[in-house]
């Protein structure tokens, strides 16, 4: 079974530009998950879909990130633009169920680690 | 609001030996999942062990088993039999039933020692 994909792996960006992550999850599962993790820090979600939609954004900051997943598979994040305190490494996570709250397992992606300078 | 606390930043092991991480949590929800995450060094993260709240029983996979104290709201991982592919960062995760919500603690950087 092939594992969630991620690219690009690694990104380095001036401050003010823009950028874009892609994310393929498993496939059959229903939800996806971006997480950011800062050096030092542990992952924190910043979005989730279930399929196409969005079901949680409450720590997007939506004035420069955006999110779309595109016929319930494939996503992408973007920021534009970026600031120095985006750096950090930005994981892809995906989920079989469909079901709110069902402590499903989650299979995360390797990561596009992101340097903002 | 909801937290996880892991108050060990580093920790080290000897091989085979036993050792056991802390995470402490903060909620009011009587339902909800608690789960443990390996990441090694330049790999992906993965789950190690999955608890549900009303279940009374520990979670364990092979060397791997929790101590799950609900009213204390702790949640230890104990690591049996180290070995060297263990080591990781270790990240304590809650999920409260019926959300959306995933929170992450940061982490215990775990190396085990030849």
């Amino acid at each position: 079974e092939a594992g969630v994909a991620q690219s690009p792996r690694y990104k380095i960006i001036e401050k003010r530009q823009s950028v874009a992550f892609w994310c393929n999850p498993i496939s059959g599962h229903a939800t996806l998950y971006w997480y950011q993790q800062i050096l030092g820090q542990g992952p924190k979600l910043l979005i989730q879909f279930q399929n196409n939609g969005v079901v949680d954004d409450s720590q997007l900051p939506k004035d420069r990130f955006s999110a779309e997943r595109l016929k319930g598979v494939d996503s992408t994040l973007k920021i534009q633009p970026a600031k120095l305190e985006d750096s950090a490494v930005y994981l892809c996570a995906s989920s079989l169920g469909g079901t709110s709250g069902s402590g499903d397992t989650q299979y995360f992606g390797p990561g596009t680690r992101l340097t903002v300078l | 609001a909801q937290t996880v606390t892991q108050s060990q930043p580093e920790m080290s092991v000897q091989e085979a030996e036993t050792v056991t991480l802390s995470c402490t949590y903060d909620t009011s929800e009587n339902n909800y999942y608690l789960f443990w995450y390996k990441q090694p060094p330049s790999r992906q993260m993965i789950l190690v062990i999955r608890q549900e709240a009303y279940k009374q029983q520990n979670a364990t996979e092979n060397r791997f088993s929790v101590n799950f104290q609900k009213a204390a709201k702790s949640f230890s991982l104990k690591i049996s039999d180290s070995q060297l592919g263990d080591t990781a960062m270790y990240f304590c995760a809650f999920h409260p039933s019926g959300t959306y919500k995933y929170i992450f603690g940061t982490g215990t950087r775990l190396k085990v020692l030849a």
